[in-house]
C-alpha cells in the first residue's frame, strides 16, 4: 500500500524557517517523481513544487521561488521542504504528492499543517 | 502560464441527480495534463479522472470525465451521498496549476 506521511508542521513566527518531511512507503520512492501542494484554511490547493527522480530537475510556484527549498533522500525514502523567510500567507496544510508519468499526482499524504503567526 | 477557471462555485443538488462540472483553461493544453480530484472536508484530495477521461482505480463508473483543449467536464451521473464534496481540475505540466474549486452540496 503507498503511503506518504509528512511531518515537521507547526507554529512559526514570520521570518522563520522550518523544514517539512515527507515518509514514502509502499512503493519504489527512486523511481517517482514527487510533489509539495498546500492549502491554506478554507481555500483551494496551489501547487508549490516539483522534483524529479533523481533530484536534478526542480520547478517552483512563483509564491515560493527563492525561499522553498525541494530536496529527495531516495536512500532514506524521503523528500523534504526547507521553508524560509516565511510570511503570514504561508499559513497552510501541505501535502506531499507522488507524479505518475509526468503527467498528474495520484497518491497525497495526510498533510501537515504550518501555522506562521506572531 | 495557465489559468483553470471551474465553474460553477457551488452546485447544489438533491442525491439521484446528475452532477456536471466544469473546468476551462486560459489556452489550450493537452488532455493527457488534466486530472480530477476530489475533496472532503479534513482529506487529502484523491484522483478520480486522469488523462481528461480516464478513472483511477477503485472509482465508481458514475464518474466521467470528457473534454478536449480548452474545456474539460467532469460528470457525476447519479450522485451518492458520499459524493458531496469539493472537486478540483489539475493541469499538470513543468508546473501544476488547479482549478479554484466547485463545491457540490446538498440540495
Amino acid at each position: 500500500e503507498v503511503q506518504l506521511v509528512e511531518s515537521g508542521g507547526g507554529l512559526v513566527q514570520p521570518g522563520g524557517s522550518l523544514r517539512l518531511s515527507c515518509a514514502a512507503s509502499g512503493f519504489t520512492f527512486s523511481n517517482y517523481r514527487m510533489n509539495w501542494v498546500r492549502q491554506a484554511p478554507g481555500k483551494g490547493l496551489e501547487w508549490l513544487s516539483y522534483i524529479s527522480r533523481s533530484g536534478t530537475t526542480i520547478y517552483y510556484a512563483d509564491s515560493v521561488k527563492g525561499r522553498f527549498t525541494i530536496s529527495r533522500d531516495n536512500a532514506k525514502n524521503s523528500l523534504y521542504l526547507q521553508m524560509n523567510s516565511l510570511r503570514d500567507e504561508d499559513t497552510a496544510v501541505y501535502y506531499c504528492a507522488r507524479d505518475r508519468w509526468e503527467q498528474h499526482v495520484d497518491y497525497w499524504g495526510q498533510g501537515t499543517l504550518v501555522t506562521v503567526s506572531s | 502560464e495557465i489559468v483553470l477557471t471551474q465553474s460553477p462555485g457551488t452546485l447544489s443538488l438533491s442525491p439521484g441527480e446528475r452532477a456536471t462540472l466544469s473546468c476551462r483553461a486560459s489556452q489550450s493544453v493537452a488532455s493527457s495534463y488534466l486530472a480530477w480530484y476530489q475533496q472532503k472536508p479534513g482529506q487529502a484530495p484523491r484522483l478520480l479522472i486522469y488523462g481528461a477521461s480516464s478513472r483511477a482505480t477503485g472509482i465508481p463508473d458514475r464518474f466521467s470525465g470528457s473534454g478536449s483543449g480548452t474545456d474539460f467536464t467532469l460528470t457525476i451521473s447519479r450522485l451518492e451521498p458520499e459524493d458531496f464534496a469539493v472537486y478540483y481540475c489539475l493541469h499538470y505540466g513543468t508546473s501544476g496549476t488547479f482549478g479554484q474549486g466547485t463545491k457540490v452540496e446538498i440540495k
